[in-house]
């Protein structure tokens, strides 16, 4: 069966720090990857996406996530996190329609 | 412009209750969907419509009943509401059924059932 897991629901980091969101997933297929991040009561906003080639794809927000085959995983990074980046971070696999996670709350403390 | 937008935003109703969902996009895309959040901020697909024709409906009670009058429309209508239909619905287009993934979202009608 098609899943998508995301370990953390909640995650917190000082502005500056470093962040690493997880994503595991499972699939048939080569699977296509996707993060999205949500804002509170917005809608969601694609951050990158990977289909194939180089497996460290760079996406907006200067957000990066690489695909690890071996480990069926699929996180996103980001250097040094910014207090606009509070927000909840969903990873997604899928072709013709996309199964997302459950979601990663990120906290950010000045 | 909003690429993707959907009224009303919020929807107060009791059981029983029959309500519609409006969304349009002005991107030009070919492909439009509908998507629920529970309160568990779960996401999953509804239905998706690709030139006006419904291409997926993922076991949704017959109760939903999506109609796209072109393709830059994509309208909800739910009958017999229920306490369980409480959630955020979410609009979303992508250029085509192709580009599945690459999703253009709304800001979500969030319906409270009472």
């Amino acid at each position: 069966a098609q899943s998508v897991t995301q370990p953390d629901i909640h995650i917190t980091v000082s502005e500056g720090a470093s962040l690493e969101l997880r994503c595991n997933y499972s699939y048939g297929a080569t699977p296509y990857l996707f993060w999205y991040v949500q804002s509170p009561g917005q809608g969601l906003q694609l951050l990158l996406k990977y289909f194939s080639g180089d497996t460290l794809v760079q996406g907006i927000k200067g957000f990066e996530a690489e695909f690890k085959r071996s480990q069926s995983s699929f996180n996103l990074r980001k250097p040094s996190v910014h207090w606009s980046d509070a927000a909840e971070y969903f990873c997604a696999v899928g072709t013709d329609k996309l199964i997302f996670g459950t979601g990663t709350r990120l906290q950010v403390f000045p | 412009d909003t690429a993707v937008s959907q009224t009303p935003k919020y929807l107060v109703t009791q059981m029983g209750n029959d309500k519609s969902i409006k969304c349009e996009q002005n991107l030009g895309h070919d492909t439009m969907y509908w998507y629920k959040q529970d309160s568990k901020k779960f996401l999953k697909i509804m239905f998706s419509y690709n030139n006006k024709e419904l291409i997926i409906n993922e076991t949704v009670p017959n109760r939903f009943s999506p109609k796209s009058p072109d393709k830059a429309h994509l309208n909800l209508h739910i009958n017999s509401l229920e306490l369980g239909d409480s959630a955020v619905y979410f609009c979303a287009s992508s250029y085509n059924i192709q580009s599945s993934g690459e999703l253009f979202f709304g800001e979500g009608s969030r319906l409270t059932v009472l």
